[in-house]
C-alpha cells in the first residue's frame, strides 16, 4: 500500500543554519511525484517543490531543495539558510501516476518547524 | 491571479445539523479535489472532480457527504447530518487539465461539530 513516513514531528532550527525535513515513502508504482508543501499558522497549503520519479536530477526551487534517493525511497526536503518566516508545518506528499490512488495525493503525518532567532 | 477560495474559513455546529463547504477552484483549473484532516492525523483525500464529473469518491467516508460541482467550476460538500468525528479542516486544491499537474491548494474550512 502507498504511504508516507515522515518521522520528525518537531524540528527546530537556528536561523540562517540549513536543515533536513525527512520523508520516507513507499510504493510499487515505477511512475509517481513526491511533493512538499508547507502549512504556516495561518493554515493555507503552500506548494514548494516536486520530483518526478524518473527525474534525474534533484529538485531545486530557491532554498528548497529535495535530496531524492530513489533506492531508498526517501525525499527529504533541505532548507538552506533558514529564515524566520520557515516556521510551519511541512508535509511531504506522494502521487501514483498509474496506481490505485490515480492522481490523488498521499500525505505523510507533517513535520512542525520552528526556526530560533 | 486568484487562488483557491473555500467558504467558511470556519464553522461550529451541533451534531446533528447540515453544513455546507465551497470551493472556488483556480479559473480553468479542470481538476478539483477535496482532503480532509483530522486532528491529530494525516491529510486524506476525499474525492475528485474533473469538470462537472465525479472521478473518484473512493475517499467518502459515508452517505452523510455529499459533493457537487455545478458546470464545472465551484464545489460544495454538505454534510449532513453533522457527527463528532466529521470535525477537522477540509482542503480543496486544484490542478489544470493533467492528472499529473500540481495540486494548488486553499486555505481550508475549519468545521467544528459540537
Amino acid at each position: 500500500a502507498q504511504k508516507i513516513t515522515q518521522t520528525q514531528p518537531g524540528m527546530f532550527v537556528q536561523e540562517k543554519e540549513a536543515v533536513t525535513l525527512d520523508c520516507t515513502y513507499d510504493t510499487s508504482d515505477q511512475s509517481y511525484g513526491l511533493f512538499w508543501y508547507k502549512q504556516p499558522s495561518s493554515g493555507e497549503m503552500i506548494f514548494l517543490i516536486y520530483q518526478g520519479s524518473y527525474d534525474e536530477q534533484n529538485a531545486t526551487e530557491g532554498r528548497y531543495s529535495l535530496n531524492f534517493q530513489k533506492a531508498r525511497k526517501s525525499a527529504n526536503l533541505v532548507i538552506s539558510a533558514s529564515q524566520l518566516g520557515d516556521s510551519a508545518m511541512y508535509f511531504c506528499a506522494m502521487r501514483e501516476y498509474y496506481g490505485g490512488s490515480q492522481g490523488n495525493l498521499i500525505f505523510g503525518k507533517g513535520t512542525k518547524l520552528s526556526v530560533k532567532p | 491571479e486568484a487562488g483557491v477560495t473555500q467558504f467558511p474559513s470556519h464553522s461550529v455546529i451541533e451534531k446533528g445539523q447540515t453544513v455546507t463547504l465551497r470551493c472556488d477552484p483556480i479559473s480553468g483549473h479542470d481538476n478539483l479535489y477535496w482532503y480532509r484532516r483530522v486532528m491529530g492525523k494525516e491529510i486524506k483525500f476525499l474525492l475528485h472532480f474533473v469538470k462537472e464529473s465525479k472521478q473518484d469518491e473512493s475517499g467518502m467516508p459515508n452517505n452523510r457527504f455529499l459533493a457537487e460541482r455545478t458546470g464545472g467550476t465551484y464545489s460544495t460538500l454538505k454534510v449532513q447530518p453533522a457527527e463528532l468525528e466529521d470535525s477537522g479542516v477540509y482542503f480543496c486544491a486544484s490542478s489544470q487539465s493533467r492528472r499529473t499537474d500540481t495540486q494548488y491548494f486553499g486555505p481550508g474550512t475549519r468545521l467544528t461539530v459540537l
